[in-house]
């Protein structure tokens, strides 16, 4: 089945711990994305990549990190997390630019 | 003003209603338009992209006017699982770009 796979699906940590939020997509997607989801903001891009090696700043990059070592993977890296980091994350594939994303299930993340 | 913007809604119609959003966007370099449907806390699922001429799939139909530069989801004989957040997308051209409105949210009524 062509999926996007995130993990964990629900994550309670505390502030300044480091955590990495996995994302793997099945389909050969050149590009990827992640996203944060809050109430009455809507879904802001925290990163992209074009493709491996290749990642660049979205709307809110500031307090993450992104890898793309390989095509499938492109994980989320919190290297000190805080409270306002609080959020619905999502990642998302597509085939390249211009064409619908596919979305992991997401990971709700609470930074206490 | 917002660079995708849409009505939040709630839109409550009942079953059998024909009901439509719009999505204005602000860039008129904006390429690709896409509807999300989006359940709550579930991932946004894609509905359909929305090209220049317009596209029908069952009984949803998205157009695209680029003069107003707005988008339109209209949905026929509404059922109550249409209930969710629909979110329109505008990805600009020549980038990497997608922006998400922040969703108009409809309710369907027995």
């Amino acid at each position: 089945e062509a999926q996007v796979t995130q993990n964990p699906r629900y994550l309670i940590t505390v502030t300044g711990k480091k955590l990495t939020v996995t994302c793997s997509q099945n389909m050969n997607h050149e590009y990827m994305s992640w996203y944060r989801q809050d109430p009455g903001l809507g879904l802001r891009q925290i990163y992209y990549s074009m493709n491996v090696e290749v990642t660049d700043k979205g709307d809110v990059p500031e307090g993450y990190k992104v890898s793309r070592k390989e095509k499938r993977n492109f994980p989320l890296i919190l290297e000190s997390p805080s409270p306002n980091q609080t959020s619905l994350y999502f990642c998302a594939s597509s085939l390249a630019q211009g064409y619908g994303y596919t979305f992991g299930s997401g990971t709700r993340l609470t930074v206490v | 003003r917002k660079e995708v913007e849409q009505d939040p809604g709630p839109f409550n119609v009942p079953e059998g209603a024909t009901v439509a959003f719009n999505c204005t966007y602000s860039n008129s370099a904006s390429q690709s338009f896409f509807w999300y449907r989006q359940d709550c806390r579930k991932e946004p699922k894609l509905l359909m992209s929305v090209y220049s001429s317009g596209n029908e799939d069952g009984r949803f139909t998205a157009q695209l006017n680029r003069a107003s530069q707005y988008i339109s989801l209209l949905i026929r004989d509404s059922k109550l699982s249409d209930s969710a957040t629909y979110l329109c997308v505008v990805n600009e051209s020549g980038t990497y770009k997608y922006i998400f409105g922040t969703g108009t949210r409809l309710k369907v009524l027995a």
